[in-house]
C-alpha cells in the first residue's frame, strides 16, 4: 500500500539548515508528486513546496529563498532542506502524495538553541 | 498568489446540527478545491476533492458545493466523531494554498 514516512533532526540550532527525508513506498516517485507541508503548533497548514512526479519543483512564494526540494529515485526518497531557521520555523513537517489521500505521520521539528 | 479566505475561524455547533464553512478564492480556481479535516496529533484526512466530490470511506453527510468563487462544506447532521478543524486548499495553480483553517466545536 502507499506509504510515505518523513525522517529528519527534531531538534535544529536557529540559523542552522533543517534537512528533512521522505522515504515512500507504493508508488513511484515517477509518476506522483510530492509535496511538502508544514503545521506549527496550534496554527494552520502551509503548503511548503513539491517535487513533481518529471523533476520539475515550486516553492511557496515566502519560503523560496530559502528552500530546495530535490529526490533519488533509486532510493524512493524525496529531501526538503530549509536554510537559515528561526524559532517560528518551529512545527509538524508533513510529505503527502499530491496533497490527497496519501500523508506521512509528519515529524515535529523544533528551532531552539 | 491565490489567497483563499476561510470562515469562520470557529465554528461551535451542537450534535445534529447541519453546518456550513466556507472559502472564497481570489481567483479563478475551476473546480481545483480540496477539503480536509484533522483531528489533533493526526495528519489531515482529505474529505472533498474537485469541490464536490466524496474522498473514499468518508460519510455521506459531508458533502461539497461551489458558488462562483466561493466553496463550501455542509455536514448535515454533525456527529460528535466531526469535531475537528477543517481546512481548504487550492490546487488549481502553484503555489498551493490553504485556507486559515475552521475549529469545529461543541457548543
Amino acid at each position: 500500500q502507499v506509504q510515505l514516512k518523513e525522517s529528519g533532526p527534531g531538534l535544529v540550532q536557529p540559523s542552522q539548515t533543517l534537512s528533512l527525508t521522505c522515504t515512500v513506498s507504493g508508488f513511484s516517485l515517477t509518476s506522483y508528486n510530492v509535496h511538502w507541508v508544514r503545521q506549527p503548533p496550534g496554527k494552520g497548514l502551509e503548503w511548503m513546496g513539491r517535487m513533481r512526479y518529471n523533476g520539475d519543483t515550486s516553492y511557496n512564494s515566502a519560503l523560496k529563498s530559502r528552500l530546495s526540494i530535490s529526490r533519488d529515485t533509486s532510493k524512493n526518497q524525496v529531501f526538503l532542506k530549509m536554510n537559515s531557521l528561526q524559532t517560528d520555523d518551529t512545527g509538524t513537517y508533513y510529505c503527502t502524495r499530491d496533497v490527497g489521500v496519501a500523508w506521512g505521520q509528519g515529524t515535529l521539528v523544533t528551532v531552539s538553541s | 498568489d491565490i489567497q483563499m479566505t476561510q470562515s469562520p475561524s470557529s465554528l461551535p455547533a451542537s450534535l445534529g446540527d447541519r453546518v456550513t464553512i466556507t472559502c472564497r478564492a481570489s481567483q479563478d480556481i475551476g473546480n481545483y478545491l480540496r477539503w480536509f479535516q484533522q483531528k489533533p496529533g493526526k495528519s489531515p484526512r482529505l474529505m472533498i476533492y474537485g469541490a464536490t466530490n466524496l474522498a473514499a470511506g468518508v460519510p455521506s453527510r459531508f458533502s461539497g458545493s461551489r458558488s462562483g468563487s466561493d466553496y463550501s462544506l455542509t455536514i448535515s447532521s454533525l456527529e460528535s466523531e466531526d469535531m475537528a478543524d477543517y481546512y481548504c486548499l487550492q490546487s488549481k495553480e502553484s503555489p498551493l494554498t490553504f485556507g486559515s483553517g475552521t475549529k469545529l466545536e461543541i457548543k
